[in-house]
């Protein structure tokens, strides 16, 4: 089974600035056949159900601002906030599919410094 | 609009059963994948099990193989989760979402409200 480790487990960051959440996955999730990496970035506010920012590793999903981008492959992922706001506050995860079972990361608490 | 509504949580004892149900609406249900992920108090997200769009395919977490069944009725848009042999473990706040695309690659672009489990005795 493919264990995804995120880092760090939290992090606070000043209005504006730039925010880094790392996934680590135990084995690759790049799929050699179509050169796609299998990974995805959900964000959760409290009291929400998770909403999905970036699937193919850096791939936004529509209506996603701009600010948020996704980067990496095989087993080393990052999801970077180029400049934080207010309502980027969130539990962030990220989620191979590559194969099942399917594995989120422990999540990365964001908030502001 | 779509949306995704959970119900059937309970309080339950241990050993017991309870039966999640999750009404679809807004979007053509039986061509797309769905799936059930809950969430322990205050814990991180857990993948629980994934039903394919004709029901064809199913799988499952280790820790709930052999106790819980997933299914669906693609004829009344509703997806289920049959839990049996509950465990304290099993506590938490159960999502059904939806594959986003439809063509078998499994990250989900809409979740329910969720519905709460307790067992305890």
């Amino acid at each position: 089974d493919i264990v995804m480790t995120q880092s760090p487990d939290s992090l606070a960051v000043s209005l504006g600035e730039r925010a880094t959440i790392n996934c680590k996955s135990s084995q690759s999730v790049l799929y050699s056949s179509n050169n796609k990496n299998y990974l995805a970035w959900y964000q959760q506010k409290p009291g929400q159900p998770p909403k999905l920012l970036i699937y193919w590793a850096s791939t936004r999903e529509s209506g996603v601002p701009d600010r948020f981008s996704g980067s990496g492959s095989g087993t080393d992922f990052t999801l970077t906030i180029s400049s934080l706001q207010a309502e980027d506050v969130a539990v962030y995860y990220c989620q191979h599919y590559y194969s099942t079972p399917f594995a989120f990361g422990q999540g990365t608490r964001l908030d502001v410094k | 609009e779509m949306q995704l509504l959970e119900s059937g949580g309970d309080l339950v004892q241990p050993g017991g059963s309870l039966t999640l149900s999750c009404a679809a609406s807004g979007f053509t249900f039986r061509n797309y994948a769905m799936t059930w992920v809950r969430q322990a108090p205050g814990k991180g997200l857990e993948w629980v099990s994934i039903i394919s769009g004709g029901s064809g395919s199913t799988y499952y977490a280790d820790s709930v193989k052999g106790r819980f069944t997933i299914s669906r009725d693609n004829s009344k848009n509703t997806l289920y989760l049959q839990m049996d042999s509950l465990r304290a473990e099993d506590t938490g706040l159960y999502y059904c979402a939806k594959e986003r695309d439809g063509r078998s690659y499994w990250f989900f672009d809409l979740w329910g409200r969720g519905t709460l489990v307790t067992v305890s005795s």
